[in-house]
Parts: structure tokens; C-alpha cells; sequence
């Protein structure tokens, strides 16, 4: 059965440095996305990608954030500079449309910030 | 954007009794809402889903009911199990809901 793979499972990086968080995503899926979940809280969105561009983002998503296709098969967050609160577990999904169909998700990259 | 309520936010039961879960959505476009189980540590797993042209779906011990009208849905599980025991998450239009912890008491 295919499914998003999310590399690495665990990342710890020093405050202030850059992280690049990856996902593969379900070969014919369009619709890609990137989750925040803080220890013990909701699964936060933070932004669809379609089409090689940001279709939604929410608040979260500021300027320390951006999203990439480099390839037909990743996608990838960075996280530009990293905060104590940006220590969370990012889960990417993909979907086949826009929001009628399941999102299927990764197993999730937890990051740790120190 | 989309808003997504969901209550209540923990819930005890007994084993064999039934557990209920409330969400409302805001976005009246949304036509498709999921719900998803969590177990510590793990990733959100797809239970069952719903879309707006029908009102109830049913899948052995979990049912979800739509009432697009009222812009809410629920989750029904019957005969609870420990295994049952996890955070379980509505979602429309890609947006969670905050999430329910349901603890199943021998």
C-alpha cells in the first residue's frame, strides 16, 4: 500500500539554526501538506501546496517558514530560524483533491529545538 | 478560515457502553469530514469519513452522523473497548478539530 514517508523520524538542531524538514508524498496525489502537533495539543494546519504553489496557509505559516517541490517526489518545510516553541511533531500528508478525499499522513518528523 | 469545535475534550466510559463526540464546522462548503484516531506517539489514522450527500455512515462498532443544515457532525462508537482508549480528531476542509481523549475503563 503506498504512503508519505517523512524524513527524519527525529531532529534536534540548535536554536537560531535552519532545519529542512521532507516528505515523499503518494505518487498521484496533487495535494500536499504540512501539521504541527505540540506535545499533547491539536494537529495544527499549517499549509497546502498545489500545483508548485501555496494554495492556504494559516497563521502560523509566517516568514520564519517556507514550503518546496525541489523534485517530482519531495516536499519539503524549512523552518528558517529555529525557536524553543518551534519543538513540535510535523506531520506531512497528501491528497488526491483539494478536500473531498482523505489525507493520507506520514509518520511524522518530531524536532526538537535546544 | 475554517473553524472546527469539538466536544467534549475528554471522556471516560465504561467498557461496553457507547462514546459520542461532537463536532461544528464553520465553512459551509466543506463536503467531506473525517475522523481520525491517535494513539501516543503515532500519526493521525483515518477511522471513517462522511460527505455531505449522505447523513449517517456506519462501519461495525463506529457510526458518523452529518447534519450539513446545522453544520455538525458526530462520531458514535458502541460496545468500547480499552483498544478504543486514544485521542480521537474531527476535521473539515483540512482543519482539526482540538481533539477528544476517550478513556475506555475496564
Amino acid at each position: 500500500e503506498p504512503e508519505v514517508t517523512q524524513t527524519p523520524s527525529h531532529q534536534v538542531t540548535q536554536m537560531g539554526q535552519e532545519v529542512i524538514l521532507r516528505c515523499v508524498p503518494i505518487s498521484n496525489h496533487l495535494y500536499f501538506y504540512w501539521y504541527r502537533q505540540i506535545l499533547g495539543q491539536k494537529v495544527e494546519f499549517l499549509v497546502s501546496f498545489y500545483n508548485n504553489e501555496i494554495s492556504e496557509k494559516s497563521e502560523i505559516f509566517d516568514d520564519q517558514f517556507s514550503v518546496e517541490r525541489p523534485d517530482g517526489s519531495n516536499f519539503t518545510l524549512k523552518i528558517r530560524s529555529t525557536k524553543l516553541e518551534d519543538s513540535a511533531m510535523y506531520f506531512c500528508a497528501s491528497s488526491e483533491d483539494r478536500r473531498n478525499t482523505e489525507a493520507f499522513f506520514g509518520q511524522g518528523t518530531r524536532l526538537t529545538v535546544v | 478560515g475554517e473553524n472546527v469545535e469539538q466536544h467534549p475534550s475528554t471522556l471516560s466510559v465504561q467498557e461496553g457502553d457507547s462514546a459520542v463526540i461532537k463536532c461544528t464546522y464553520s465553512d459551509s462548503a466543506s463536503n467531506y469530514f473525517p475522523w481520525y484516531k491517535q494513539e501516543l506517539g503515532k500519526r493521525p489514522q483515518l477511522i471513517i469519513d462522511i460527505r455531505s450527500n449522505v447523513g449517517e455512515k456506519k462501519d461495525q462498532r463506529i457510526a458518523v452522523t452529518l447534519n450539513k443544515t446545522a453544520k455538525h457532525f458526530s462520531l458514535h462508537i458502541t460496545e468500547t473497548q480499552p483498544e478504543d482508549s486514544a485521542v480521537y480528531f474531527c476535521a473539515a476542509h483540512r482543519r482539526f478539530g482540538a481533539g477528544t481523549t476517550v478513556t475506555v475503563r475496564a
